[in-house]
């Protein structure tokens, strides 16, 4: 059964330093997302990207934040200067056409910011 | 968007029917009514959808009254292992990327 992939599982950083944490969607899915949780906490959205552009982001999502799929099969979640409140669990997630609310997530990527 | 509202938390005992009622009173004519399975540490696993009336798949059954304010998710007999969060998720579904915004839960415990 195709699935989502993330990479790393598993991120340790200085508060200040860049993060990217990457995504593989599943091959014919055309519209990705990010998710974040925080532990103990509900799942979050960040943003959804179609069409090579962001779609929808929510108030999380700010400049520190960004997104790119830079070469057909990657999707990545840019976080520029983390913050220790940007520790927590990022969800990929993405989903075909014609699906309107059938996502499929990846198993996350815990990151923790020192 | 709708905002969804379910119980925080639910017990049941292995080979129970459990029913998990979501109220989404502003739900819009374009939304679609999603209920995740979430287990800690790991991703949301979609479960079920549904649009009005009454679907069922291998896992679980969806009810969804006339008004569609509210919606039921059925699991037949609970084992230990369908303890976890569902989430009762509604989303437009003619607007593809759009911020599928995930509630509080309902933690299901499962108890032998």
């Amino acid at each position: 059964e195709p699935e989502v992939t993330q990479t790393p599982s598993h991120q340790v950083t200085q508060m200040g330093q860049e993060v990217i944490l990457r995504c593989v969607p599943i091959s014919n899915h055309l519209y990705f997302y990010w998710y974040r949780q925080i532990l103990g906490q509900k799942v979050e959205f960040l943003v959804s990207f179609y069409n090579n552009e962001i779609s929808e982001k929510s108030e999380i999502f700010d400049d520190q934040f960004s997104v790119e799929r830079p070469d057909g099969s990657n999707f990545t979640l840019k976080i520029r200067s983390t913050k220790l409140e940007d520790s927590a669990m990022y969800f990929c997630a993405s989903k075909r056409q014609g699906a309107s609310g059938e996502l499929f997530f990846g198993e996350g990527s815990r990151l923790t910011v020192l | 968007l709708a905002k969804t509202t379910q119980p925080i938390s639910m017990d049941s005992y292995e080979g129970q029917e459990v029913n998990i009622t979501c109220s989404h009173n502003n739900i819009a004519t374009n939304d679609y009514i999603t209920w995740y399975q979430q287990f800690p540490s790991q991703g949301p696993r979609f479960i079920i959808q549904g649009y009005k009336t009454k679907v069922t798949n291998e896992v679980a059954s969806l009810f969804i009254p006339a008004d569609r304010k509210s919606s039921t998710l059925s699991l037949p007999r609970v084992s230990l292992s369908d303890t976890a969060v569902y989430y009762c998720l509604v989303g437009d579904a003619n607007n593809a990327g759009n911020m599928l915004t995930f509630g509080g839960g309902t933690r299901l415990m499962v108890k032998p």
